[in-house]
């Protein structure tokens, strides 16, 4: 296991498009958190999920954003008609039954540009 | 004003220092991470506390709980040390992480 995966790295869009981006976490955990980080700022939490279950909602999660962890495993995090203030740093973490617990891993990120 | 506020922003030293980042929060909390960034974003996570101190190699990091304060300290630092250091909160009955701005770290040879 190689840890929590995300793709794409990187992401350039023109404003208006829609984005998807996927994020692998490590196999046995069953938490998977959603991070958005502007520059200069620290990570904030957009969702999270148990298992196929999305447990909380941040109202930063506009009706533009969508998540989606369908079978428990990956998961997805859509953004439809991008705008330019969508640029940031997308994180994506896991662990085993909370962040209380050892194993709260992090992912590399996927860097969104809207140009 | 922010529930987890760090200070120094930005600490520059020179090799060999001893480095003390501290982090307030005002929230309730059933425990506390430091965390480290790279450029690039990856980020790592260095300790997570709920009471006490915890020790890994140059780095330490403490937590008075009513205070509502924590610090990491880096013992005899190194230029690899040279990173963003950010502290999270998990407050009580939730299991989002909330997030301090981060201390941006220079080490100089």
């Amino acid at each position: 296991d190689t840890g929590v995966s995300q793709n794409p790295r990187h992401k350039i869009t023109k404003r208006g498009q829609n984005v998807t981006f996927r994020c692998d976490p490590i196999s046995e955990h069953n938490r998977l958190y959603w991070y958005r980080q502007t520059l200069g700022q620290g990570p904030e939490f957009l969702t999270y999920f148990q298992n196929e279950a999305q447990l909380e909602k941040s109202r930063l999660l506009s009706d533009r954003f969508s998540a989606e962890r369908p079978k428990g495993s990956f998961s997805t995090l859509e953004i439809q008609r991008t705008e330019q203030g969508d640029s940031a740093m997308y994180l994506c973490a896991s662990s085993l039954l909370g962040p209380i617990t050892p194993g709260y891993t992090f992912g590399s990120g996927t860097r969104l540009t809207v140009v | 004003k922010n529930e987890v506020e760090q200070s120094p922003q930005n600490l520059t030293a020179q090799e060999g220092e001893f480095i003390t980042i501290n982090c307030s929060y005002s929230v309730g909390i059933s425990a506390l991470h430091w965390l480290q960034q790279h450029p690039g974003g990856g980020i790592v996570s260095l300790f997570m506390l709920s009471s006490g101190k915890k020790k890994h190699g140059r780095l330490i990091a403490t937590i008075n709980i009513q205070e509502k304060h924590s610090s990491l300290h880096i013992t005899a630092s190194h230029p690899r040390d040279s990173a963003v250091y950010i502290c999270a909160v998990r407050g009580i009955n939730t299991d989002k992480l909330i997030f301090g701005t981060g201390t941006r770290l220079q080490v100089f040879p």
